[in-house]
């Protein structure tokens, strides 16, 4: 059985530019949510989908968006990026929203801002 | 909002020593998920708790659900330098749909 899969791995962006990150949950699952780590603040939370609909999200600036197709394969757009949006991007997928489901996590997206 | 504490923040053994890390919160969670990293990499699932008091091993990982649902323990016995990442505990509450992650505890495993 596949794993999570992200796309790509690492990314290089120039100040202002836009990126587009991609997440393939495993099969099955119909949740995805995203989170982004840094050294100094962990994982934050950015925001959950299940069956196409946002369901939660963190406390991030709406340059930071995403959406989930009918597959539940699931991307996330960041505009005008900036220095600091340099993080590894992970998504984890869950079979479902109850308290009994694990989350998986894919490898991640380096994203790197110059 | 819920936050998960983890002590201790970094350690360093030796190789074939055991290790306790705890995760502790002000909030009542239903269920506790273990993983490690290793650099570069997304988290790996070690171990998922969902009962109050509930002990469950995986190989020379043992962790515990607290009785009082407000913290959880992992113990790895007898470390091996691949042990060494960083372990986060998750905790997921009945109300919420997405888990709380803590800081992080660093294990580093000297030789």
């Amino acid at each position: 059985k596949a794993g999570v899969t992200q796309t790509p791995r690492y990314l290089i962006k120039t100040r202002g530019q836009q990126v587009t990150l991609s997440c393939s949950p495993i099969s099955g699952h119909r949740s995805v949510s995203w989170y982004q780590q840094t050294p100094g603040q962990g994982l934050q939370f950015l925001f959950e989908y299940f069956s196409e609909t946002q369901r939660n999200k963190g406390n991030f600036p709406g340059r930071f968006s995403g959406r989930q197709f009918s597959n539940s394969r699931s991307e996330m757009n960041v505009s005008t990026l900036e220095l600091g949006d340099s993080a590894l991007y992970l998504c984890a997928s869950r079979r479902g929203q109850g308290v009994d489901t694990e989350a998986f996590f894919g490898q991640g997206t380096r994203l790197t801002v110059v | 909002g819920q936050q998960l504490n983890q002590s201790p923040q970094s350690m360093f053994i030796q190789e074939g020593e055991d290790v306790s890390m705890n995760c502790t919160s002000s909030s009542i969670f239903n269920t506790w998920l273990w993983y490690k990293q290793d650099p570069g990499e997304g988290p790996v699932l070690l171990i998922a708790l969902y009962k109050a008091g509930e002990l469950t091993s995986n190989g020379r990982l043992t962790a515990q659900f607290g009785i009082t649902r407000k913290d959880s323990f992992l113990n790895i016995s007898a470390s091996i330098p691949s042990d060494v990442g960083i372990y986060f505990c998750a905790g997921l509450s009945g109300g919420g749909q997405n888990f709380v992650f803590g800081p992080g505890t660093r294990l580093s495993v000297l030789p």
